[in-house]
Order: structure tokens, then sequence, then C-alpha cells
């Protein structure tokens, strides 16, 4: 199957900076990729939809000034989370779907955040 | 109550047992997707089906739309198999809507 790769695995920072996690497919055009938060114990929680070239689509209750998303070309989008908080701790995943992927969506292995 | 339930929450087998998990939904559907999850943290997806049965290995899963209720069956447990399974719907070409997911434990 399609391959997602996300970059870091782990992180772990101070309160207050900024985190950028990439999200990459490897060998397919993701016209859209999906970002999700989750935390211990609870289900994927979608946070924002984006489609290459244009601007994010978040969900309810997300904030786009805090977690900046970049879609620039087909196969990255980056997630940034700025002036991290401890409360922002957690698991963040991506998805990627193609064209010609149908509705099947490819996830990637995770980031795992922890802010002190 | 959810758009998406799943039973059980937790299921704890012996290997080699037979494992079926259950999904109800309560929107229209275009899809139904089977994930997995492993202690990890990583996501497979492991069907996307919109009728009728799919089997992969040891795995197969089913659908019936006029009941919207899917299961997920496990033949053969092994520990490998521990993780969990997720449900999750979707309606179009729009976002997945996800269950709790089932715990599976799996032991020797």
């Amino acid at each position: 199957g399609a391959v997602v790769s996300q970059h870091p695995s782990r992180v772990i920072c101070k309160s207050g900076t900024s985190v950028k996690i990439e999200c990459r497919s490897l060998d397919f055009q993701a016209t859209t990729m999906f970002w999700y938060r989750q935390f211990p114990k609870q289900s994927l929680m979608l946070m924002a939809t984006s489609n290459e070239g244009s601007k994010a689509t978040y969900e309810q209750g997300v904030e786009k000034d805090k977690f900046l998303i970049n879609h620039a070309s087909l196969t990255l989008s980056t997630l940034t989370v700025t002036s991290a908080h401890p409360e922002d701790s957690s698991f963040y995943i991506c998805s990627a779907r193609g064209a010609l992927a149908g509705e099947t969506q490819y996830f990637g292995p995770g980031t795992r955040l922890l802010v002190l | 109550k959810n758009e998406v339930e799943q039973s059980p929450q937790n299921l704890t087998a012996q290997e080699g047992e037979f494992i079926t998990i259950n999904c109800s939904y309560s929107v229209g559907i275009s899809a139904l997707h089977w994930l997995q999850q492993h202690p990890g943290g990583g996501i497979v997806s492991l069907f996307m089906l919109s009728s009728g049965k799919k089997k992969h290995g040891r795995l197969i899963a089913t659908i019936n739309i006029q009941e919207k209720h899917s299961s997920l069956h496990i033949t053969a447990s092994h520990p490998r198999d521990s993780a969990v399974y997720i449900c999750a719907v979707s309606q179009g070409a729009q976002k997945l809507v996800f269950g709790q997911g089932t715990r599976l434990t799996i032991n020797p």
C-alpha cells in the first residue's frame, strides 16, 4: 500500500516554543491531507483538512492561529504548533488521500509531542 | 449517542480463539473502514468496504448496509494481533468519523 511518513517521530520542547511536524506521501500525490490529534486512550480527533494549494479547513474548536497548516506541494504538509503549552502534549497523526485513491486514507506513523 | 459505536470496548482472549468486533453506525455512509493501531501509535488501514465481505489473510470484514452494522473477525488469533481496532465511516469524500476503538489483547 501507499506510504506516508512523519517527522519527527517524537519531540520534546519547552513551553512557549514552536514545533513543526512534517507529513510526506512517499509514493503518491496527496491531494488531501488530514491532521489528527489523539490523547491517551481516546480516539482520533480530526483537527483540520488541507487540500494542496489552498487554505486548510479547521474543525470547530481548533485554533487556526495556533495550529498552522501548510500544504504547499502534493507530497508535503506541515503542522506547526505555535507557542506550545503542556496541554498541547499529544500524539499527532496525519493521513493522506490521493486523487486516484478513492476514499482510502493512508496514515502516517504519528508524532508524539511532549511540551514541558 | 456517537455516530459510530463499537463493541466491545475491551476484549481479552487466548491465542487461537475466533475474535469478533462489532461496529454500528447511525448515519448514511459511502464506505466503512477498519483500522488497526498498535501500541506504538501507528495506524494501518485494514479494510475499506461499502458492501458484502472482504478477506485478507486471517482477517474478515463484513458489512450490512440495511442494518448499518459491520463486523471484523480474526481467525486463529495470535498475540501479535493485540492492538486497538478502530471502525470509521466516510460520507463521500468527506472526513472520517471514528468509533471509540476496541482494545484487543491476545494472551499466549
